[in-house]
């Protein structure tokens, strides 16, 4: 089945750092990957869609300055956190769609656990 | 705009018991709805979708039902097992390219 790599599982960063998120489709094409956040005991709240070649869409109250987002193969999606805080300190989720099979469910990625000290 | 709620946050069960949970929309009716089940420190992973003009979709031990007129997905896990513990999320899809917007999920312990 499609399996997504999501790199680094678990990162600690100081603040005022910035830290890159890679979301990898192993085994299938995405043109479209989406970026989740999750504080803990709440669900994942939708931050932005990335489509290859394209500029992301971010959801509404998500700085784009702040996290950026490039797709820039159909493999590859990163998220890059810039001047990370502690109150950015959550779990990253990324998602992928295949084109031809979105319909039997996206595959998510293990999640990145990002902690700012 | 839309809102997806799901019955309880968590929700104590038998073993043995079948457990049911619940996804309420409001306004429009999606065209699909998915479940997945997601681990602690883990990505969620599919279970099922189910089309808007389908009753009831089964699988193995999991059956999910669609009412539109109701607004409302049931989900339900049949001889449930302490492995079924997890938190199950709803998401709604508008469209066969729509983004997923997650419900709040239902934290489910299945107590052997």
């Amino acid at each position: 089945g499609a399996v997504v790599s999501q790199h680094p599982s678990w990162v600690i960063c100081k603040s005022g750092t910035s830290v890159k998120i890679e979301c990898r489709s192993l085994d299938f094409q995405a043109t479209t990957m989406f970026w989740y956040r999750q504080f803990p005991k709440q669900s994942l709240m939708l931050m932005a869609t990335s489509n290859e070649g394209s500029k992301a869409t971010y959801e509404q109250g998500v700085e784009k300055d702040k996290f950026l987002i490039n797709h820039a193969s159909l493999t590859l999606s990163t998220l890059t956190v810039t001047s990370a805080h502690p109150e950015d300190s959550s779990f990253y989720i990324c998602s992928a769609r295949e084109a031809l099979t979105g319909l039997y469910g996206y595959t998510f990625g293990s999640g990145t656990r990002l902690t700012v000290v | 705009s839309q809102k997806i709620e799901q019955n309880s946050e968590a929700l104590n069960i038998q073993e043995g018991k079948t457990a049911t949970l619940t996804c309420n929309y409001t306004n429009y009716s999606p065209a699909y709805l998915q479940w997945y089940r997601q681990d602690p420190g883990r990505g969620p992973v599919f279970l099922l979708l189910i089309r808007e003009n389908e009753k009831e979709k089964r699988k193995e031990r999991l059956k999910v039902t669609f009412d539109t007129t109701l607004k409302q997905s049931l989900f339900h896990i049949t001889a449930s097992q302490p492995a079924d513990s997890a938190t199950y999320l709803c998401a709604p899809l508008y469209s066969s390219a729509s983004k997923i917007i997650f419900g709040s999920g239902t934290r489910l312990s299945i107590r052997p």
